[in-house]
């Protein structure tokens, strides 16, 4: 099992820029996470989805923040316009079952 | 509403040293608890979860962790302690969706322990 992957493991873009970060999940999992990192604010939770549907996007801080889950095996967490502010590890997770929840390597973004 | 607190920041011990994290949780019906450590530049490694059962879970590296329903805490130990065990090391409480389907995982800020040679 290749476990979550997650691409690109670094993004550095320039403000305004539009960014897209991806996510595979494990195969058969019906949960999937976003989550982002901060020295600030630690781990917070952006959004999930089971079974392709979103559940809960009140962590997604902004208008400027979507998340999408076509199918199964992909989402994509996008970023228009970025800002420096944005600048964090980006986390997805997966999950089946009464499982624990398996982590990607995340994508670091830096905004200049 | 639920939440995790690590007391600790950060935690120096020598490598064959006794280790122990604290995490207490506040949560209104039955836990479901985890432990996750990450090692710099990466992602969250699963240590142990706590669903129902045993109260004394074990984990993988070694570390076991105890769920204490009356002190609301599930602090995690190793008896001795590797140089490759530095890390962040994080709490978080799982919350039900619907009645019974694990959801949303809740994070502590995390304890950084520092081993020393």
């Amino acid at each position: 099992d290749a476990g979550v992957i997650q691409s690109p493991r670094h993004e550095v873009t320039e403000m305004g820029q539009e960014v897209t970060l991806r996510c595979k999940p494990i195969s058969g999992h019906d949960y999937l996470f976003w989550y982002r990192q901060t020295m600030m604010r630690g781990l917070e939770l952006l959004i999930y989805f089971n079974n392709n549907v979103p559940i809960d996007d009140s962590g997604m801080p902004e208008d400027r923040f979507s998340a999408k889950m076509p199918n199964a095996s992909f989402s994509t967490l996008k970023i228009q316009p970025s800002e420096p502010r944005d600048s964090a590890v980006y986390f997805c997770a997966s999950r089946q079952g009464a499982r624990g929840y398996t982590f990607g390597s995340g994508t670091r973004l830096t905004v200049v | 509403a639920q939440s995790v607190t690590q007391p600790d920041i950060h935690i120096t011990v020598s490598e064959g040293a006794s280790l122990e994290l604290r995490c207490n949780y506040s949560y209104g019906a039955t836990p479901y608890l985890f432990w996750y450590v990450q090692s710099p530049g990466q992602g969250l490694q699963l240590l142990l979860k706590y669903f129902s059962g045993d109260t004394l879970v074990q984990g993988i590296k070694g570390f076991e962790a105890e769920f204490k329903r009356s002190q609301s805490s599930f602090n995690l130990r190793k008896p001795s302690v590797h140089w490759s065990d530095a890390a962040e090391y994080f709490c978080a409480v799982g919350r039900t969706d619907r009645g019974s389907t694990l959801g949303r995982l809740y994070f502590g800020r995390g304890t950084q322990l520092t081993v020393w040679p």
